[in-house]
Formats: C-alpha cells, structure tokens, sequence
C-alpha cells in the first residue's frame, strides 16, 4: 500500500516568516494530495488539495506544489500569524473520491510571536 | 448544516465492555469513512460506506470492530470487549465524489 513520509515532525518559525512542510509519497497511482490542520481536540481541516495534473497551487497564504516524478509534495505558508500554530498533515490517494486518504505523521508548527 | 457530527466527544470505558460511537455526516454527502488516531500519529482508515454499503474494511478493524450505515445516513462504530490498545480518537469523515473530505471532532475513547 501507500506510504507517506513527512518531514519535519516540529519546526518552529517566527511570526511573519514563512513555513515549509514537506511529504513523499510511494504509490505512483496517487493523484490526489490534500493537507490537513488539526487543532487540539479538533477533527481534522482540509486547508489545501492538488491533483496530479497541476504542480502548483495557491490559496492566499498557502500554496502547494507537487513534483510528480519526484513523487514529493510540500506546503508553503507565507507571513505566518499565531493562529497557524497547529498540527499539519500530509495525505495521498488514488482520487478524490477515494476509499481513504494514507497520512504522513504530522509536523507541530509552532509560530512564535 | 453544521458539518460532521460525532458522539459521544469522550468515552471511557473498562476493559471488556463494549462501546458505541455515532456519526451524522453532512446530509448531502453519499460517502462516509471512519479513521482511528491515537497520540503523535496521522489518522488511519478503518472502514468505508457508500451509501448504505459497506464498501471496504481495513485489516485495523477486528472481528471486535463492527459498523454500520443502515439508511445511508448516520453510521454507528462498535467495538466489543474493549482492550486498552483500543484506546484512541476515532474520526469519521463524509465526501461526495469531487470533493475532499469533512472530518468531524471525533470520540476520544480512553479503555481503563
């Protein structure tokens, strides 16, 4: 089955500055990549997706790139705040309606103020 | 509609007792998954419902894990004679087919 990698497991960043999460994957049949942030005692949130016909993506603050025949994905936060201080996983799947989602297992962001 | 609903937030139980979760997805969303998480890890996927269907099963899931869907709606996850290793947050999660996942708080089951 798949498996997903995610480094680091902490990184801590001053507000303001930017944060960098990355994740392998194994499986070459994945094609979807969502992150996920997960508060304390919260489910986790979908923040970010992209699918494997597209290498970039952005939503304000966060963006997400993917290097398919690298088979690695990463999350980039810019101008980070106090409120982005969370837990942040990575995922792959076949589709995006897919059986499951495989994780990474996780990186504590932690933004300093 | 207030997303994905689980109940209870907390259980804890005794060691060989059984427990019940229940989860009510987001009413349009055909496609119901439920994940376990215990500490320091990411989620993993226990079971999948399309509809009332149960459409595939991990090998994390015991013969002492059952669930159900019966009306395609809510989703019920028991586990019978609890051990402590089953102690964890259980997640559930509904989707339709172009869209990602919606996660609820989860039950954080604590097994004494």
């Amino acid at each position: 089955g798949e498996n997903v990698e995610q480094h680091p497991s902490t990184l801590s960043v001053q507000e303001g500055d930017s944060a960098v999460i990355k994740c392998t994957y194994s499986d070459s049949a994945s094609n979807y990549f969502p992150w996920y942030k997960q508060e304390l005692g919260k489910g986790p949130q979908l923040i970010i997706d992209i699918r494997s016909n597209v290498g970039e993506k952005k939503d304000q603050r966060i963006a997400v790139t993917l290097n398919k025949t690298a088979k690695h994905f990463s999350l980039h936060i810019t101008e980070t705040q106090p409120e982005d201080s969370a837990v942040y996983f990575c995922a792959a799947s076949i589709s995006t309606g897919a059986n499951n989602l495989f994780f990474g297992t996780g990186t504590r962001l932690t933004v300093i103020p | 509609d207030t997303g994905v609903s689980q109940n209870p937030r907390h259980k804890i139980t005794k060691r060989g007792q059984n427990v019940t979760f229940r989860c009510d997805p987001i009413s349009e969303h055909n496609r119901l998954y439920w994940y376990r998480q215990t500490l320091g890890q990411g989620p993993e996927f226990l079971t999948y419902f399309q509809n009332e269907a149960q459409l595939e099963k991990s090998r994390l899931l015991s013969d002492r894990f059952s669930a159900e869907r019966p009306k395609g709606s809510f989703s019920t996850l028991e586990i019978q004679r609890t051990e402590q290793g089953d102690s964890a947050m259980y997640l559930c999660a509904s989707s339709t087919y172009n869209y990602g996942y919606t996660f609820g708080s989860g039950t954080r089951l604590t097994v004494v």
